[in-house]
Parts: C-alpha cells; structure tokens; sequence
C-alpha cells in the first residue's frame, strides 16, 4: 500500500492553520497514524487511528479522514510545531508503510 | 517510564555484518510486538521488520528479506536486529519501536536510535 504525502513541504507563521494530507492507494479504514519528528531526533506519534489525539498531544492537532483520504491538522502553528510529520498505514500490519513527510517550516 | 535505547551501530564495509540491541525497560517486554524502522540520510520511514511479543512472528521488509534476521531475548528485555550482507543502502538511522496496544497498531515509543553506515 503507497502512501503519499502532500505537500512535501509549505512554510507558515505561527499562529497559521496549517493541514496535511494522506492518501492511500487503497482503501485503509481507519488505520492511519501521524507522527512528528524534529531534526536528530525519534518520531512521535501524535494521532492514531486516523483521529485519536496521543496521550499528552495537544489538542490544536487534529487528524479526520477514511478509507484513502486522511488529513492533519494544526489549528494555531506554535513555535514547537515546526517539524517533519508523517503518515502511516497500518492496515497491511505488519508491512506497514510511511507517506514521504511533511516538512512544515518557518516563514 | 518506557524506555528504549538502541546500541550497536557502526560504520562497516559492503558485504559485512553487524547486530543490533534495543534495550527495554518501563514496560513488560513479552507482551508486546517490536519493530525496527530505519531512516536513510536525508529520507524518509522505512519500516523494516516486526516480532511478536512471544517471538514466533516474524515479517520482513522485501529489501532486507534473507540478510537481516530479528530477534528477542525476553529474559533481557531486549530486541535485536543481525544484518548481513550490508549494502551501501542500507545506510541509515535504525530505531527500535514498541507496537502499542490498541487496534488499529502505532508505534508508541521509538528509541533514539542508532546510525549504520556501509562504507568502504
């Protein structure tokens, strides 16, 4: 299962709205995740199954979507939130596959 | 606390080989999947193999199929990934991930990781 990102980097300032998307080249349900990652350092996983805001993630993160299309949301950019974020299927566990990032950077 | 930390990582010629350790702590290892994701130099995720928490699964990604083999010690609440026949794509950060609980699976905590480099 291919999954894509897009777009594979935007710029914003704080306080933007900012969202991602997912696609899927087939349909997943809802097994979907979202992961951030900051330069030099491990992922995080922010939301799972698709929606699921992670224990200790802030709620100005939001994830929606079904099936093939899946989107991340940030409601108000903070300084923290400048990092890459992934995608991630899990529906053909345990091959699971990662979109090709996110990279969300300062304007 | 859950805690993972990678070891092991080197920098080691084409064709040669080298183990990896993940060590576990904060959580009862044995119940849990474990997974090996790796990140080349400047890319993306990969994930690369799973093993269930009794150790009798296995899977492999197709572009580490017959050279790298995980495992697990229970006993020492440690994973391991041996990678053979090392080519210069495999280049990368390694991290240890635990597979979470609930359905449908994520990756709940990654270690740090540990840099593999095949080089002449």
């Amino acid at each position: 299962i291919q999954m894509t990102q897009s777009p594979s980097s935007l710029s914003a300032s704080v306080g933007d709205r900012v969202t991602i998307t997912c696609r899927a080249s087939q349909s997943i349900s809802r097994y979907l995740n979202w992961y951030q990652q900051k330069p030099g350092k491990a992922p995080k996983l922010m939301i799972y199954a698709a929606s699921a805001l992670q224990n200790g993630v802030p709620s100005r993160f939001s994830g929606s979507g079904s099936g093939t299309e899946f989107s991340l949301t940030i409601s108000s950019l903070q300084p923290e939130d400048f990092a890459t974020y992934y995608c991630q299927q899990t529906y053909s566990t345990p091959r699971d596959t990662f979109g090709g990032g996110t990279k969300v950077e300062m304007k | 606390e859950v805690q993972l930390l990678e070891s092991g990582g080197d920098l080691v010629q084409p064709g040669g080989s080298l183990r990896l350790s993940c060590a576990a702590s904060g959580f009862t290892f044995s119940s849990y999947a474990m997974s090996w994701v790796r990140q080349g130099p400047g890319k993306g995720l990969e994930w690369v193999s799973t093993i269930s928490g009794s150790g009798d699964r296995v899977d492999y990604a197709d572009s580490v199929k017959g050279r790298f083999t995980i495992s697990r010690d229970n006993s020492k609440n440690t994973l391991y990934l041996q990678m053979n026949s090392l080519r210069g794509e495999d280049t990368a950060v390694f991290y240890c991930a635990k597979v979470g609980a609930i359905t449908p699976p994520n990756f709940d905590y990654w270690g740090q990781g540990t840099l593999v480099t095949v080089s002449s």
